[in-house]
């Protein structure tokens, strides 16, 4: 059974703070890793993939992935009221097709 | 110009009846997607096409009926339906078919009582 864990949260910090968000995955065949943001009502936005080892930077979003711990982060920086989303990490399985395997989401809520 | 769309946004209807939702992609992508999110946000792969054939085929009920005209849309019917069906459906595409970003359409809210 392929799985991707998240804790649902909700995840707390203050405005300004660095919210720290974490994932982990039970396939190691799972070769990229993508987090999107969903607001209330809404759809799934992207916000980063990884696909190698280490850390990825784009603005105020870092994403880090540890492929022998099984395990993805997404680090905002200078978390703002409006980050306030459900992050959704997802693994791809399965390397002739775009299988994406969700986690169950993370709250964050930042409080200003 | 919306990237991804879906027809309609909301949809109420009663057990037992058949209804349909369509998406449409402008993004000149070759891959489509049908996922359903349940009531606790968990969000799960149904379909997949790549153009116009079917790649992905998770445990779905046979209810549930893709349908491909296009590589530009991507129809879900579904037949006889339960109150467990009652979720968002979204439908997403991909440029390929793998290790590709995928963007996600508007969802559509399905009801049934």
């Amino acid at each position: 059974q392929k799985e991707v864990e998240q804790n649902s949260g909700p995840l707390s910090v203050p405005e300004g703070a660095i919210a720290s968000l974490n994932c982990t995955y039970s396939d190691r065949g799972s070769q990229s890793f993508f987090w999107y943001r969903q607001y209330s009502g809404k759809s799934p936005e992207l916000i980063m993939f990884i696909y190698s080892n280490g850390d990825k930077e784009d603005g105020r979003f870092t994403a880090q992935l540890n492929k022998a711990s099984q395990y993805v982060s997404l680090l905002i920086r200078d978390s703002q009221p409006s980050d306030s989303a459900t992050y959704l990490c997802a693994g791809t399985y399965g390397g002739a097709t775009n299988k994406l395997i969700f986690g169950t989401g993370t709250l964050l809520a930042v409080q200003p | 110009d919306t990237a991804v769309s879906q027809t309609p946004k909301y949809l109420v209807t009663q057990m037992g009846n058949d209804k349909s939702i369509k998406c449409e992609q402008n993004l000149g992508h070759d891959t489509m997607y049908w996922y359903k999110q349940d009531s606790k946000k968990f969000l799960k792969i149904m379909f997949s096409y790549n153009n116009k054939e079917l790649i992905i085929n998770e445990t779905v009920p046979n209810r549930f009926s893709p349908k491909s005209p296009d590589k530009a849309h991507l129809n879900l019917h579904i037949n006889s339906l339960e109150l467990g069906d009652s979720a968002v459906y979204f439908c997403a595409s991909s440029r390929r078919r793998d290790k590709e970003t995928q963007y996600f359409g508007p969802g559509t809210r399905l009801l049934v009582l």
